[in-house]
């Protein structure tokens, strides 16, 4: 299985930017970059997804490298309640869960 | 939105007894559904994939005896845990995407709020 790496966890500070960074250099053509997040004891919630173009949407961008070979979820001004498990994910026929970065917000 | 519903929300039972979870797709008809668990401070786990009207395809090492999967309708899986455990306490969660496996990289999944299953 193509498989993420994330970093376990980030801190960042209330209404400025968060960059969570996401290597995934075994990903084959047809996979797909999602991203979800987990609040604690809540089911995951869709974030963004994108193939090769970066792709934005009201919740953050998603910035794909051109080799896709890695990509970066930016949450343009983090909020306290944006704190949660960032999951990166590549997925075609199925959806599998790496480890996540568990994210911090400071007020 | 389209909204995945899961019950009960926490349920707590007797060692030896079953316990079974419901996952509905309310807006949308979901022909595979995917059913995850979750321990304490770690990731979801891929348990096994449900499709409606077919045998539900289970992950490596996960029991397929044990935790029962049905999905009878377009709308609903059922996961049955069966002679429950204390280790098979947990958190267990499902997800279905419109327009089913063939969909999920195009679009987003939907999760239930999950189930968290404690055998005493």
């Amino acid at each position: 299985d193509a498989k993420t790496t994330q970093p376990n966890s980030m801190e960042s500070n209330e209404e400025e930017p968060v960059h969570l960074p996401c290597n995934h250099s075994t990903i084959s053509g047809t996979d797909y970059i999602h991203w979800y997040r987990q609040l604690p004891s809540q089911g995951p919630e869709y974030v963004i997804h994108g193939l090769t173009s970066n792709v934005n949407n009201r919740m953050a961008s998603l910035a794909i490298a051109e080799d896709r070979k890695s990509s970066t979820l930016i949450l343009h001004r983090a909020t306290l309640r944006d704190a949660a498990v960032y999951y990166c994910i590549l997925v075609n026929n199925d959806m599998r869960f790496g480890a996540g970065t568990r994210l911090t917000v400071k007020p | 939105g389209a909204v995945v519903s899961q019950h009960p929300s926490w349920v707590i039972c007797k060692s030896g007894t079953s316990v079974k979870i419901e996952c509905r797709s309310l807006d949308f008809q979901a022909t595979t559904m995917f059913w995850y668990r979750q321990f304490p401070k770690q990731s979801l786990m891929l348990m096994a994939t449900s499709n409606e009207g077919s045998k539900a395809t289970y992950e490596q090492g996960v029991e397929k005896d044990k935790f029962l999967i049905n999905h009878a309708s377009l709308t609903l899986s059922t996961l049955t845990v069966t002679s429950a455990h204390p280790e098979d306490s947990s958190f267990y969660i499902c997800s279905a995407t419109p327009g089913g496996a063939s969909s999920l990289k195009r679009t987003e999944a939907f999760f239930g709020q999950g189930t968290r299953l404690t055998v005493v």
